[in-house]
């Protein structure tokens, strides 16, 4: 079964709010997350990475904060803009193998 | 920055027919390449790990003889759907991770949406 989940399927926020979406993992091995952005139609697209030895990231007004004693990962996005609306997925690498596990997903609908 | 290609970007053929969906690095080799699906708003699948120069890994619950696989060079892996039925419409999408490690980031290709009438 997966074990990556995301809390909130859908996120609605409004233009220049801040937004925050997170995702749990229950396998303690896994050594690397990465949040990736897909819009309609599209194949996943790179957000930003981070890896268990790190609890915080960040990248252009996105930050990642992992949690390893809860398995808890966020993705936050600054001064969120209506091209944010997307779906979000968070992927875990476990043993250092490329293969990825993925999260369920979270849409995120951005109002003018 | 990397860059992976697929092609077709859509396809619909009738039922019974077969379709081969192609998936290339364009700037950087890759002798692992991933096939995943994805069903309207689920999460991506992974269905097999393409390795060049041996076969192909599938995942559990995942046809080997349905879902064919080919890593024909560093570049190119293709996805070749058999005897494609309605249950077969999907997103067809690859991946190829740049460099030798396995936690360098996987770029994914655009996808191919299949359908199947």
């Amino acid at each position: 079964g997966e074990s990556v989940g995301l809390h909130l399927p859908t996120l609605s926020v409004q233009e220049g709010d801040n937004s925050i979406i997170n995702c749990a993992y229950s396998n303690s091995a896994s050594d690397y997350f990465i949040w990736y952005k897909q819009e309609s139609g599209k194949g996943p697209q790179f957000i930003i990475d981070i890896r268990s030895n790190m609890d915080k990231r960040q990248g252009q007004r996105v930050t990642v904060l992992l949690n390893k004693t809860v398995k808890h990962l966020s993705l936050q996005i600054a001064a969120t803009q209506p091209g944010d609306s997307a779906v979000y997925f968070c992927a875990e690498n476990i043993g250092g193998y490329s293969t990825l596990t993925f999260g369920k997903g979270t849409m995120l609908l951005v109002s003018p | 920055g990397a860059v992976v290609s697929q092609h077709p970007s859509w396809v619909i053929c009738k039922s019974g027919t077969s379709v081969k969906i192609e998936c290339r690095s364009l700037d950087f080799q890759a002798t692992t390449m991933f096939w995943y699906r994805q069903f309207p708003k689920k999460s991506l699948m992974l269905m097999a790990t393409s390795n060049e120069g041996s076969k192909a890994t599938y995942e559990q619950g995942v046809e080997k003889d349905k879902f064919l696989i080919n890593h024909a060079s560093l570049t190119l892996s293709t996805l070749t759907v058999t005897s494609a039925h309605p249950e077969d419409s999907s997103f067809y999408i690859c991946s190829a991770p740049r460099g030798t490690s396995g936690t360098d980031t996987q770029y994914f290709g655009p996808g191919t949406r299949l359908t199947v009438l």
